[in-house]
């Protein structure tokens, strides 16, 4: 079973800020917050993912809270083609790859002109 | 390159013929993964490979049958598959080490008749 929970669907304005929640208050001292994303009948595309630290990078910033019990996802200017359901996953750091992402129901984000 | 590419994109068959679906990467990755996507669900994880060994298979119907030939390559055989089985089928890949990230093919459409 999926260890995160989100809201079920959001809506954000063009050029605004889209700011995603997930709770994860399970998670393990060794397990990663990952975040993808899938656009209607593509594969997932990997957005970002961090430990504790907050993380950065050309797509969007993740911020973990200092209890790691939550993060959000920040797309900082969203546009019509950042509507997706947005998936949160926590992972254990395994280095064999038997560990691999599962899946919750994610986020449904519409961006609306 | 984070590519991982599926052949074919779309596929129909009936409930007597086999096919293969297949899934290739370079990126050196030695862990593969096959998952289902049903219509508006997430996708659910179907096998695991390992440094081309099954690891895990979650209770795939016999079917489904997984091969990893070499490093790069994995194929998925089809045999009197089931209308229910039509989905989305995705393969995914993932580099040693606890925080790799894991890359997704654009998947196979598959329709059952």
């Amino acid at each position: 079973d999926a260890k995160t929970t989100q809201p079920t669907s959001m809506d954000c304005a063009e050029g605004r800020a889209a700011n995603l929640p997930c709770n994860h208050s399970t998670i393990s001292g060794n397990e990663y917050v990952y975040w993808y994303r899938q656009i209607h009948s593509q594969g997932p595309q990997y957005i970002i993912h961090g430990l504790k630290n907050n993380e950065t990078n050309e797509m969007a910033s993740l911020i973990i809270t200092e209890d790691r019990k939550s993060s959000t996802l920040i797309l900082p200017h969203a546009t019509l083609r950042d509507t997706a359901v947005y998936y949160c996953i926590v992972r254990v750091a395994d280095l064999s790859g038997n560990t691999p992402l599962v899946f919750g129901k994610g986020t449904r984000l519409s961006v609306i002109a | 390159d984070t590519e991982v590419t599926q052949t074919p994109k779309h596929l129909v068959m009936g409930m007597t013929n086999k096919k293969s679906l297949k899934c290739e990467q370079h990126m050196g990755h030695r862990a593969m993964y096959w998952y289902k996507q049903k219509a508006k669900k997430p996708p659910e994880l179907m096998f695991v490979y390992s440094y081309e060994k099954l690891s895990i298979n979650e209770s795939v119907p016999s079917r489904f049958s997984p091969e990893c030939p070499n490093s790069s390559l994995l194929n998925l055989h089809l045999h009197a598959l089931q209308p229910e089985d039509s989905a989305l089928y995705l393969c995914a890949s993932r580099g040693a080490g606890g925080r790799e990230t894991q890359y997704f093919g654009p998947g196979t459409r598959l329709l059952v008749l």
